[in-house]
């Protein structure tokens, strides 16, 4: 089965809280997580990165924090608005040595409310 | 520049047909891959091919095939359609490290009857 997965399918929020999307991943030998948006009848398209090699990473208003001890990968959303909503996908690369195959969760769906 | 382009955005097969889905890469871009999405499984990771090598492949049955041509542009095939196959086909482009962003395309919509 998968290896990533997320704790929560849907997440309602007020525009302009902070949102937060968690997710689990199993290989402990992933060392490259991504973040990828996917709007209604669009392709994914990239948010954020994260090595490994550390627990933190900032972008515009996105947050991706890496907890490796429990296997855990969450995006925080600052300021949430409207054409945020969307479904969320963290994914892992699972290719091993010099090869990329990013395996992706299930995917949550952010509904921000105006 | 331009992004990723697949061709067709839509189709509608009958089982035991087969298909061919077309992606163009971003210019630059050596390596493609290619996801099955639907709603009971996500996205699934089909194969990626490298400089005309399949590099990876995922767990789906022979039916599913693919190629890369010279200039990148890939091909994936999909034998003796089954209803199961119904699905958003993704293809996804970068310059072929084992990081880094893919950029991914619309997608095809499969719909087999």
């Amino acid at each position: 089965g998968e290896s990533v997965g997320l704790h929560l399918p849907t997440l309602s929020v007020q525009e302009g809280d902070n949102s937060i999307i968690n997710c689990a991943y199993s290989n402990s030998a992933s060392d490259y997580f991504i973040w990828y948006k996917q709007e209604s009848g669009k392709g994914p398209q990239f948010i954020i990165d994260i090595r490994s090699n550390m627990d933190k990473r900032q972008g515009q208003r996105v947050t991706v924090l890496l907890n490796k001890t429990v296997k855990h990968l969450s995006l925080q959303i600052a300021a949430t608005q409207p054409g945020d909503s969307a479904v969320y996908f963290c994914a892992e690369n699972t290719g091993g040595g010099s090869n990329y195959k990013l395996t992706f969760g299930k995917g949550t769906l952010l509904t921000v409310n105006p | 520049k331009a992004g990723v382009t697949q061709t067709p955005r839509y189709l509608i097969k009958t089982r035991g047909q087969q298909v061919t889905l077309s992606c163009s890469p971003i210019s630059g871009h050596r390596s493609v891959s290619w996801y099955q999405q639907t709603p009971g499984q996500g996205l699934q990771f089909l194969f990626e091919y490298f400089s005309e090598t399949q590099r990876n492949k995922g767990n789906f049955p022979g039916r599913f095939s693919g190629r890369q041509f010279s200039n990148s542009r890939s091909e994936m095939n999909v034998s003796t359609l089954e209803l199961g196959d119904s699905a958003l086909y993704l293809c996804a482009s970068s310059w072929g490290g084992r990081t880094g962003e893919l950029f991914f395309g619309e997608g095809s919509r499969l719909t087999v009857l």
